[in-house]
């Protein structure tokens, strides 16, 4: 199985802070990256897929960059909708494999 | 909009087999493309992705559970279903169901809500 690391597993943040979340895989995955938000009770949205693309509906302020085994996901400007935890999930391969998770929350 | 919507017993006896639907509404379960997914997570924890089956009746496990897991689809009901069997406390989390995009990257666009399923006598 491919393990990805994230990190942090926690970051405190305010409103307008520029945050950034890394994902390390355990081997080469391409660019087979994707990254979720879940809130409390939620199921997890799609926010990033490819590494790269932003999923449609998803405000520009979220990104994603990175390949082979380095991601970055990055929000350019916390909102007070955004404190959330965070996933990285393969999809190089099966079984498919999650980070697990970076809790975004108020400083 | 293709919506997902997850049923079944949120109580399972240890040793029993847990089984759960996912109802797809809003869009054919046959379009080419796109598996279905189960995934799981405990409170407080991690996803954990259980496996996935195409319409044609194709299937991937987690190999960490595979002796004990059966996927399979009903297309005329636009259902796909999970079976897990000989269930322990470990098994108790909350089950999604998810679309899984099988093309221009390969990820879960679409989501049911969960269904929390707890193993205990």
């Amino acid at each position: 199985d491919i393990q990805m690391t994230q990190s942090p597993s926690s970051l405190p943040a305010s409103v307008g802070d520029r945050i950034t979340i890394t994902c390390r895989a355990s081997q080469s995955i391409r660019s087979h990256l994707n990254w979720y938000q879940q809130k409390p009770g939620k199921a997890p949205k799609l926010l990033i897929y490819a590494a790269s693309s932003l999923q449609s509906g998803v405000p520009s302020r979220f990104s994603g960059s990175g390949s082979g085994t380095d991601f970055t996901f990055t929000i350019s400007s916390l909102q007070p909708e955004d404190f959330a935890t965070y996933y990285c999930q393969q999809s190089y391969s099966t079984p498919r494999t999650f980070g697990q998770g970076t809790k975004v929350e108020i400083k | 909009q293709v919506q997902l919507h997850e049923s079944g017993p949120g109580l399972v006896k240890p040793s029993q087999t847990l089984s759960l639907t996912c109802s797809v509404s809003g869009g054919s379960i046959n379009s080419g493309g796109y598996y279905w997914s189960w995934l799981r997570q405990p409170a407080g924890k991690g996803l954990e992705w259980i496996g996935r089956i195409y319409p044609s009746g194709n299937t991937d496990y987690n190999p960490s559970l595979a002796s004990r897991v059966s996927i399979s689809v009903e297309t005329s009901k636009s259902q796909f279903s999970l079976r897990l069997s000989s269930v322990t406390a470990a098994d108790t989390a909350v089950y999604f169901c998810a679309r899984d995009v099988d093309f221009d990257g390969e990820y879960f666009d679409v989501w049911g809500r969960g269904t929390l399923v707890t193993v205990s006598s």
